[in-house]
């Protein structure tokens, strides 16, 4: 079954570290969006990707970093920069940037500070 | 840019009562609007979508409806069941720029048994 698989499911991070969220999908998309989703708030855009080797800013992008070597992977790096990443990521794709077309989500990846 | 206000937040019906979830939205370029589905510690699901050119749209027990002089659209459940109990999302999306949806803050249905 074609799908975006999010890993790990949870993670803790410790003061100070960079972690790395994995996100992988093999439905061929070309478009590829994080998303971080706070209680109470909506799906807010950390960064987003048309394409193999580019990327672009979302609303949130300090403190976070993407790279997009694959059209299958697009990793997110939160750095220590981020000050509060406490929060439930969201990885999600869709067949091409300028697509009138809903998204397809992951499953989520749960970052706690400890 | 584009604003899309969600209402309720929350919504407490009775297995078998109808549910109506409701969003305004600002920019009129916006034609497209999906609504997803999230339950407990799960990523959200499209459940259903409609575009502009369309004034209501059916699946089942779901429906949409868009009134685009108003700029709402709402989400209707009938016949609700305890597997409905989730968050739902609205949001607004327009051709032009990046295609880049807005969310709406959700709505979390409770159906009770």
């Amino acid at each position: 079954d074609g799908g975006i698989t999010q890993s790990p499911k949870y993670l803790f991070r410790k003061e100070g570290q960079n972690v790395t969220l994995s996100c992988e999908q093999n439905l061929n998309h070309d478009a590829m969006y994080w998303y971080r989703q706070d209680p109470g708030q909506g799906l807010r855009l950390i960064y987003y990707s048309q394409i193999v080797n580019d990327f672009q800013k979302g609303d949130i992008a300090e403190g976070y970093s993407v790279s997009r070597e694959k059209k299958e992977s697009f990793p997110l790096t939160v750095t220590s920069a981020q000050k509060n990443p406490t929060a439930f990521y969201l990885c999600a794709s869709r067949p091409g940037l300028l697509s009138g077309d809903g998204y397809t989500f992951g499953s989520g990846t749960r970052l706690t500070v400890v | 840019g584009e604003n899309v206000e969600q209402h309720p937040s929350t919504l407490s019906v009775q297995e078998g009562d109808s549910a109506v979830i409701k969003c305004t939205y600002s920019d009129s370029a916006s034609n497209y609007f999906p609504w997803y589905k999230q339950e407990l510690g799960k990523g959200p699901q499209l459940i259903i979508d409609i575009r502009s050119n369309v004034g209501e749209k059916k699946d089942q027990r779901i429906a949409v409806t868009l009134n685009k002089t108003a700029k709402h659209f709402s989400l209707h459940i009938t016949e609700t069941q305890p597997e409905d109990s989730a968050v739902y999302f609205c949001a607004a999306q327009s051709s032009g720029g990046s295609y880049i949806p807005t969310f709406g803050r959700g709505t979390s249905l409770i159906v009770h048994p």
